[in-house]
């Protein structure tokens, strides 16, 4: 089945570092999106990507899509201590045997900032 | 608009007893959506509802756990009974039409089995 892999696992920055997170994906994907969950907190959407090698901005926040539709990336510029706890990438899936449309997961990437 | 809500928040049982956790999708959200986070681990797929139809429930981890969504509405998952390794934190989503565009979450309900 679809694999959605996640690096790095988790990572530690002094604030006002850069911050990179990728995604990879097993198959092609129709779109991708990014959640972003905080301590203790849900997963929150963040913003979806559809097309191949667009790049959207959310302030410091930079998403990527791979031309081939099967990696993306999320880069954060100047992290601050907001910035704080685990993104996700996520990518839907279709099943046809069982009907499933839903999203798989990446394993996130654990962001800690230190003051 | 209300978003998904969950409760409990949290639910301490002991192994062996049962637990339900119930999920309200965003109103007029046809499909609603299980999935399990289990020791900081990634986010698994349960199963997936469109209305009251079970359309996916392929990520059940076993018979011990069951899920309904009567009158295409709220949603219950019973766990019965709960061993350790069911503890993680359930989360329910909800998304409008048949692709899954960005899910709303609900806040999740962290059960902890002793």
């Amino acid at each position: 089945g679809q694999q959605v892999m996640q690096i790095p696992q988790y990572q530690h920055v002094q604030e006002g570092e850069d911050f990179t997170t990728y995604c990879n994906s097993s198959t092609t994907l129709s779109n991708i999106q990014w959640y972003k969950q905080r301590p203790g907190g849900h997963p929150v959407f963040l913003i979806q990507l559809v097309k191949s090698g667009e790049v959207k901005k959310q302030k410091r926040l930079t998403f990527q899509f791979g031309e081939a539709k099967k990696n993306s990336s999320l880069h954060i510029t100047a992290t601050q201590t907001t910035d704080v706890g685990t993104y996700f990438c996520a990518g839907p899936s279709y099943f046809m045997d069982t009907g499933r449309r839903a999203l798989t997961f990446g394993s996130g990437t654990r962001l800690q900032v230190q003051p | 608009e209300a978003g998904v809500t969950q409760f409990p928040s949290h639910s301490v049982i002991e192994k062996g007893q049962t637990v339900t956790l119930r999920c309200d999708p965003i109103s007029g959200h046809d499909n609603l959506y299980w999935y399990r986070r289990v020791m900081g681990k990634e986010i698994k797929f349960l199963l997936h509802f469109v209305k009251e139809s079970k359309q996916d429930e392929s990520g059940m981890p076993n018979n011990r756990f069951l899920a309904e969504r009567t009158g295409g509405t709220y949603s219950t998952l019973k766990v019965q009974p709960a061993e350790l390794e069911d503890s993680g934190v359930y989360f329910c989503a909800s998304s409008h039409g048949g692709i899954p565009w960005g899910y709303t979450f609900g806040s999740g309900t962290r059960l902890t089995v002793v």
